[in-house]
């Protein structure tokens, strides 16, 4: 099956430590975005990535870092300088910067 | 800061009947338009592309483009329970400008459709 997957489902996060979200996807799409969405809200821009070993920043990128080294994987850590991390982490790949973007499940991260 | 604004909500239709849901964006740019359908503690799911003005039809489910009045619509026919989650409208920036490859994405409007 093509698919985008994230995990963990859930992930809980003591102050002060970092983290890393897992987003893998076998759909051969060159461009993966990651986005936070907080109760209530709309979708916000954290990093995306074009190509392979290129990433740029989003709207709110502060306490974030990624890395694209593989084509099929594009992990997110969510540092101790995020000051808000509990949210409702989502990754999403397209073909293109230009195509449509499809979502994994989404992580949903709580800082204890 | 470019836009995509959509009616907020909660919108409730019975079933059966034609759900609407409105979007307007800011940057005349914008050449494609997506909308997403988001069910309580999920991730959002594609259901319409549209890139030229006009109609869109798939199944129950007509997006309608204007970009002289740069507004965008989703039209759920024959509304079920099932259909009741938050849709999202997004809109991608013109290409060559800062904001390249930056899909921008409405608050959404919770829609409920009662039996």
């Amino acid at each position: 099956d093509g698919g985008i997957t994230q995990s963990p489902k859930y992930l809980f996060r003591k102050e002060g430590q970092n983290v890393t979200l897992s987003c893998e996807q076998n759909l051969n799409h060159d461009a993966m975005y990651w986005y936070r969405q907080d109760p209530g809200q709309g979708l916000r821009l954290i990093y995306y990535s074009q190509i392979v070993n290129d990433f740029q920043k989003g709207d709110i990128a502060e306490g974030y870092s990624v890395s694209r080294e593989k084509k099929e994987s594009f992990p997110l850590t969510v540092t101790s300088a995020q000051k808000n991390p509990t949210a409702f982490y989502l990754c999403a790949s397209s073909l293109g910067l230009y195509n449509e973007q499809f979502f994994g499940p989404g992580t949903r991260l709580t800082v204890l | 800061q470019k836009e995509v604004e959509q009616n907020s909500g909660p919108l409730s239709v019975p079933e059966g009947a034609i759900a609407s849901l409105n979007c307007t964006y800011s940057d005349r740019g914008s050449q494609s338009f997506f909308w997403y359908r988001q069910y309580s503690g999920k991730s959002p799911e594609l259901i319409m592309s549209i890139y030229s003005n006009g109609d869109k039809e798939d199944g129950r489910f007509t997006a309608q483009l204007n970009k002289a009045s740069q507004y965008v619509s989703l039209l759920i026919r024959d509304s079920q329970p099932s259909d009741s989650a938050t849709y999202l409208c997004a809109a991608d920036p013109p290409a060559g400008g800062t904001s390249y490859g930056k899909l921008t994405f409405g608050q959404g409007t919770i829609l409920t459709v009662h039996p």
